[in-house]
């Protein structure tokens, strides 16, 4: 089954302890991409990856880093979280960057919490 | 600058009743997509649909409308016949060809009641 796979799907952890939420796809997409979602504020765009080793900010990077040494996997690294990171996050992918020929897929979503 | 704007943060229906959920975006460049997704209680988005720049033509599907009017940077999504079903977060969202990031709305929250 085509699907973008997100874990852990909860997580409660504390400020400073760093945190890497891994993202999988099995669709040999080639656009991967990360979201937080808040209250109010819709999803907003962290990190974007066009292929492998190929990474570029979002509209909101700070406190995260991500990287992409193979096709499938995109990982969401928080160094050092804080409670403002505290977010609900979703991993996408397409075939390639995303244009009216292909979807976005999401994954389920990861809910953050940093206390 | 890119943003979406959807300026109804909860609607209330009863079922059967039409509904129209409004977006209004701003970009610059003129070749870009418009997309509506759907966040249902069980928190996954839900592809509804996608229009690039060039295509003003409405699209119908079922219950669903959509409603594209570039003199109004509007893309419109209307629901006819509203049923429990439909209650959930509506998100628009636009993709500007050049510089390969999403922008989404804040979303509209559908509350439809039998």
């Amino acid at each position: 089954e085509a699907q973008v796979t997100q874990n852990p799907r909860y997580l409660i952890t504390v400020t400073g302890k760093k945190l890497t939420v891994t993202c999988s796809q099995n669709m040999n997409h080639e656009y991967m991409s990360w979201y937080r979602q808040d209250p109010g504020l819709g999803l907003r765009q962290i990190y974007y990856s066009m292929n492998v080793e190929v990474t570029d900010k979002g509209d909101v990077p700070e406190g995260y880093k991500v990287s992409r040494k193979e096709k499938r996997n995109f990982p969401l690294i928080l160094e050092s979280p804080s409670p403002n990171q505290t977010s609900l996050y979703f991993c996408a992918s397409s075939l390639n960057r995303v244009t009216i020929d292909n979807e976005q897929f999401f994954g389920p979503g990861t809910r953050l919490t940093v206390l | 600058a890119q943003k979406v704007t959807q300026a109804q943060t909860e609607i209330s229906v009863v079922e059967k009743e039409d509904v129209t959920l409004d977006c209004v975006y701003e970009t610059r460049d003129t070749t870009y997509y418009l997309f509506w997704y759907k966040q249902p209680p069980s928190g996954e988005l839900v592809f509804l649909i996608r229009r690039n720049s060039f295509d003003e033509q409405n699209e119908i599907s079922g219950r669903y409308s959509w409603n594209f009017q570039k003199s109004t940077s509007s893309f419109n999504f209307t629901i006819t016949a509203s049923q429990v079903v439909d209650s959930a977060v509506y998100f628009c969202a636009l993709l500007v060809y050049n510089f390969n990031k999403f922008y989404f709305g804040s979303g509209t929250k559908l509350n439809v009641k039998p």
